[in-house]
């Protein structure tokens, strides 16, 4: 059965902290690894990953996939109080389907 | 450009009614994906469909569910008799092509469907 497991569930910082969220997987037919943000309304696309070692950056926000260890790590630095959301990845394991985690709840507090 | 739009925002239904969930994917863009997320939890594949076209409905339950996505129209998710446990956000996607052809997913707001 395909799992897409990530950690920590939740995490509470400090504004100006720096985090780092963790998504492993185990799937057949991997294609590729999202995240995604998601605040009270709908998920936005944040990245997708789909070859190793490579990172792509965004601002503070940075992401690399390692497909030999089967994980991906989004990294958040100088945190923000906006940047508290629920942090979805995501694997895309064949033409139409995707397997999503439960998700990492970041709170930034000021 | 208009992003996904999904109505109503909130849904509220007596156990036994039923719920009507609407989707109008991004322009341009003719694949619709329905999502259900329960709290705690991920969010769980439902229908992939493409107009007129029901591709996979594997995550679907096979009773009470329906979904389609007509020529002229939104998508829509149906759910008959609805139970307690069918509370839940109901999350539409949508996509230029299909996720396979690693095209990312731009979701509506989606619906929060209350089951009293």
């Amino acid at each position: 059965e395909d799992k897409v497991v990530q950690s920590p569930l939740s995490l509470v910082v400090h504004e100006g902290d720096t985090v780092t969220l963790n998504c492993s997987y185990e799937v057949t037919n991997f294609r590729s690894l999202l995240w995604y943000k998601q605040e009270k309304k709908a998920p936005t696309f944040l990245f997708m990953l789909t070859s190793s070692g490579i990172e792509k950056k965004s601002g503070r926000l940075s992401s690399i996939l390692d497909k030999k260890e089967l994980f991906s790590i989004l990294n958040i630095t100088a945190t923000q109080t906006g940047d508290s959301a629920v942090y979805l990845c995501a694997v895309g394991v064949n033409n139409n389907d995707m397997r999503f985690g439960a998700g990492t709840r970041l709170t930034v507090k000021p | 450009n208009a992003g996904v739009m999904q109505n109503p925002r909130h849904l509220v239904r007596r156990r036994g009614q039923e719920a009507r969930l609407r989707c109008s994917p991004m322009k341009g863009h003719s694949h619709v994906y329905w999502y259900r997320q329960l709290p705690e939890e991920g969010l769980k594949f439902m229908v992939y469909l493409q107009k007129e076209n029901i591709i996979d409905e594997s995550g679907m339950p096979k009773e009470r569910f329906s979904a389609e996505f007509p020529k002229e129209g939104p998508s829509i998710l149906r759910i008959q008799q609805v139970v307690r446990g069918d509370s839940a956000a109901y999350f539409c996607a949508s996509s230029p092509q299909s996720t396979g052809m690693n095209s990312p997913l731009h979701f509506g707001n989606g619906t929060r469907l209350t089951v009293t």
